[in-house]
């Protein structure tokens, strides 16, 4: 599978957009970009995901650049809520069937009130 | 969406048992998964949970270790066997409505520790 780099932690003020960074250069034509979050004692929740082009759902937007080597999360007002570890997956759908995710480390946000 | 329950929320077992939990899902779906979190980490997959026919296990992860069920379309059980204290982890369970979907639903986990 090809891998993600993402920042370990990051931190931003309430009330403030919030653009979450993630690296695969390694990514293949079949892969899509995923990004799910986790917030404190739950399980991971999905947020959005896209292949080329940018995408905006009710949660935030992704933002993928041309050559699809990185993308941003973008949370457009991040609230208290939003304190998670943001992972950024990438899914190969060449294969049927294939659900699988593998998580990284992922990034974790810290809202400051 | 889905909604998953998990039981037991939480256990503490003894080393050397065995503990079976139960992952429950208000729909029908077509993909179950099991992962593990072990304390402080990210999420580890254990296995796709088939229905019907064996478990399909991830490198490292054995069927001796952590046989799974999956008797329908809405339930399926991991059991963690013959426990250590390096089982202590959260188990969690996640489902797929159709294949090639975008979207995983995981359930709250069991948070599981061995003494």
């Amino acid at each position: 599978d090809a891998k993600t780099t993402q920042p370990n932690s990051m931190e931003s003020n309430e009330e403030e957009p919030v653009h979450l960074p993630c690296n695969h250069s390694t990514i293949s034509g079949t892969d899509y970009i995923h990004w799910y979050r986790q917030l404190p004692s739950q399980g991971p929740e999905y947020v959005i995901h896209g292949l080329t082009s940018n995408v905006n759902n009710r949660m935030a937007s992704l933002a993928i650049a041309e050559d699809r080597k990185s993308s941003t999360l973008i949370l457009h007002r991040a609230t208290l809520r939003d304190a998670a570890v943001y992972y950024c997956i990438l899914r190969d759908v060449s294969n049927f069937g294939n659900e699988k995710l593998t998580f990284g480390t992922g990034t974790r946000l810290t809202i400051i009130p | 969406s889905a909604v998953i329950s998990q039981k037991p929320s939480r256990d503490i077992c003894q080393r050397g048992t065995s503990l079976t939990i139960q992952c429950q899902v208000d729909s029908q779906v077509t993909m179950m998964f099991w992962y593990r979190q072990q304390p402080g980490q990210s999420l580890t997959l254990i296995a796709t949970a088939n229905q019907g026919s064996e478990a399909t296990y991830e490198s490292g992860f054995v069927i001796d270790k952590f046989p799974i069920s999956r008797p329908n379309l809405t339930f399926s059980t991991l059991t963690v066997s013959n426990m250590s204290p390096e089982d202590s982890s959260i188990y969690l369970c996640s489902v797929a409505r159709d294949t090639n979907t975008y979207e995983q639903y995981f359930g709250p986990g069991t948070r599981l520790t061995v003494t």
